[in-house]
């Protein structure tokens, strides 16, 4: 089956400056890979996705690239503000629409004021 | 309100017991899974099913069991809670590339 590797597990960064956050898939089927944010006691939320097919996508300060070849996927977070402190999950399946998806551990994004 | 509920929020049982986790939703979706979340797993999928009747094993099924007699319900049982039980479960279901997701059940095995 896929497995879904994210690094760091923790990320502590100024306000205003970037976070990335990185992920390695093993399932060279996986084409469809989202990204979910959680914050401090609440649901996971979808926040920005990627398909195959597209090297990079962008969605005001967040974006997230994707190269196929190596395997791997991340999220840029541009001009970080507080509220994009959470736990962040990436995630990996064989097709948009295929519901079953795997989950990266998380990375914990604390934003320092 | 239209949405994913889950219920009980929190709770708290001891070893050995049955525990039943309910999750309702009112969209109507096809699909609908659980999770549970652990400090350093992340989100790890349960059971997953895509319509009524109709369910399968995730990645780690071992001491749940699941049912779904209509398309919004989807209870999630603990058949003999154990401590390695003890978690926060999440119901979602999914319209065609996003999951989502309850509020969470805590859940503690005594």
């Amino acid at each position: 089956g896929e497995n879904v590797e994210q690094h760091p597990s923790t990320l502590s960064v100024q306000e205003g400056d970037s976070a990335v956050i990185k992920c390695t898939y093993s399932d060279s089927a996986s084409n469809y890979f989202p990204w979910y944010k959680q914050e401090l006691g609440k649901r996971p939320q979808l926040i920005i996705d990627i398909r195959s097919n597209v090297g990079e996508k962008k969605d005001q300060r967040i974006a997230v690239t994707l190269n196929k070849t190596a395997k791997h996927f991340s999220l840029h977070i541009t001009e970080t503000q507080p509220e994009d402190s959470a736990v962040y999950f990436c995630a990996a399946s064989p097709d948009f629409g295929n519901e079953k998806l795997t989950f990266g551990t998380g990375t914990r994004l604390t934003i320092i004021p | 309100d239209a949405g994913i509920t889950q219920s009980p929020r929190y709770k708290i049982t001891e070893t050995g017991r049955q525990v039943t986790l309910m999750c309702h939703q009112t969209w109507s979706h096809s699909y609908m899974f659980w999770y549970r979340q652990d400090l350093g797993h992340g989100l790890r999928l349960i059971y997953y099913s895509a319509a009524a009747d109709i369910t399968d094993k995730g990645e780690v099924p071992d001491g749940y069991v699941v049912s779904r007699s209509k398309t919004e319900n989807f209870p999630l049982t603990l058949e003999s809670a154990t401590r390695s039980q003890t978690s926060v479960y999440f119901c979602a279901s999914s319209f065609p590339g996003e999951l989502f997701f309850g509020e969470g059940s805590r859940l503690t095995v005594l």
